[in-house]
């Protein structure tokens, strides 16, 4: 089976413009989260989408949006880039148990540099 | 909210031998969940161990092992007969039961292990 994937691996954006990220989770998995890790840090919450609703929203800018559709793939939006949102943005999906831990399995992330 | 911390940014190890992970977080919470996650080059997240605060034993996967004290907000990673390939960043992650699943990482220990 396929893991997570997200798309593209990399991308160079100018600051002010706008950038879409796109993650497709593990087949069966209906949670999506987002999470930003700029170079020489631990990754940060972002989003968790599940069910096409929003079920968590980390410290982040209204700049940052996300969806998620029905065959629960998600996109996640940067508006008015910044030269600070240069990062890796990972997409981790889990088949997620709101009364139960479990596992979120990670892609290999988009890599922004905004310049 | 909470806080995780790992206070040794590098460690270096000769391959075979033991090395130890320092990891400590803070939070309120008495129920929670407890992660260590590996960083390879390849940028993707690999679950290596994870411990629920309600169990007592500490858990274990093949070489890798944990020491978790509850009273003093302390989870250690412990890899035996280490690998070459378990050269990697290594973060300690933290997350609430139910709700949502936001991984609250810290800021990471980079492992080399040394031929």
């Amino acid at each position: 089976d396929a893991g997570v994937t997200q798309s593209p691996t990399h991308l160079i954006k100018t600051r002010g413009q706008q950038v879409t990220l796109r993650c497709s989770p593990i087949s069966g998995h209906k949670s999506v989260s987002w999470y930003q890790q700029v170079l020489g840090q631990g990754p940060q919450f972002i989003f968790q989408y599940y069910e096409k609703e929003e079920r968590g929203r980390g410290n982040f800018p209204d700049r940052f949006s996300a969806r998620q559709f029905p065959n629960y793939s998600s996109e996640l939006n940067v508006n008015a880039l910044l030269l600070g949102d240069s990062a890796l943005y990972l997409c981790a999906s889990s088949s997620y148990d709101r009364d139960s831990n479990t596992e979120a399995f990670f892609g290999q992330g988009t890599r922004l540099t905004v310049v | 909210a909470q806080t995780v911390t790992q206070s040794q940014p590098e460690m270096s190890v000769q391959e075979a031998e033991t090395v130890t992970l320092s990891c400590t977080y803070d939070t309120s919470e008495n129920n929670y969940y407890l992660f260590w996650y590996k960083q390879p080059p390849s940028r993707q997240m690999i679950l290596v161990i994870r411990q629920e605060a309600y169990k007592q034993q500490n858990a274990t996967e093949n070489r890798f092992s944990v020491n978790f004290q509850k009273a003093a907000k302390s989870f250690s990673l412990k890899i035996s007969d280490s690998q070459l390939g378990d050269t990697a960043m290594y973060f300690c992650a933290f997350m609430k039961p139910a709700g949502n699943e936001k991984l609250t990482f810290g800021t990471g220990t980079r492992l080399t292990i040394i031929p």
